[in-house]
């Protein structure tokens, strides 16, 4: 079973300071990992994607994530957050392993910025 | 915008009825999903169809159903609804049965009441 967990359900954070969003999972065999975010009245939209390679990913928006194996996180990161990044954010994994598209999805964090 | 198209992007109806939802994928995508968004349940996934034939189920009721047609759009059905199943619907399209990056519509609106 695959499960993922962001154990913040908000984020608060002043526009130009950084925004840091967590995310620990947990797979059988080796993970995909994913950030959506959802604006509001709005569908989710794909951030960047971890599948190997580099565990530093470069996403849309001046976003990144740092995969961390040993600590299985994939934490969203951005260096100088902006009001117009508040929204939703979801972190999602799938198993290497599975042969079909299966994502779970965690519950989501709200960030807001602040002016 | 993904390139995924859901109809009707709201929709409000009684207890006991039936409703379909429709999903366009982005073009050249194979592959739809279905996810319910509902603020006490989160992101669940319902169904996933490949290529026109159901690849895996998720948490989908009984009561719901869905089916992929050839031109690759995807229906889905919810029947003898209930107030509970007030929620976001999405869809999601992928371009194989593996989904390494899905993409969302803009999600339909369901209220039951």
């Amino acid at each position: 079973a695959q499960s993922v967990a962001q154990p913040e359900d908000q984020v608060n954070v002043a526009e130009g300071n950084p925004l840091t969003v967590k995310c620990t999972y947990s797979v059988s065999g080796n993970p995909y990992l994913f950030w959506y975010v959802q604006y509001p009245n709005r569908g989710l939209q794909f951030l960047l994607k971890y599948i190997t390679g580099d565990n530093l990913v470069k996403g849309s928006y001046g976003f990144e994530a740092e995969f961390n194996k040993s600590q299985t996180s994939f934490h969203l990161k951005k260096p100088s957050a902006l009001v117009s990044d508040s929204a939703l954010y979801f972190c999602a994994v799938r198993s290497t392993t599975d042969s079909w598209g299966k994502f779970q999805f965690g519950a989501g964090t709200q960030v807001v910025v602040t002016p | 915008d993904s390139g995924v198209t859901q109809t009707p992007k709201h929709l409000i109806t009684a207890t006991g009825q039936r409703v379909t939802l429709r999903c366009s994928p982005r073009s050249g995508d194979l592959s739809v999903y279905w996810y319910q968004q509902s603020l006490d349940q989160g992101l669940q996934f319902l169904i996933q169809y490949y290529n026109g034939e159901e690849r895996a189920k998720g948490n989908i009721l009984e009561r719901f159903s869905a089916q992929q047609f050839p031109d690759l759009h995807s229906e889905l059905n919810l029947s003898s609804l209930e107030l509970g199943d007030s929620a976001l619907y999405f869809c999601a399209s992928s371009v194989d049965a593996l989904g390494n990056t899905i993409y969302f519509g803009e999600g339909s609106w369901l209220t039951v009441v």
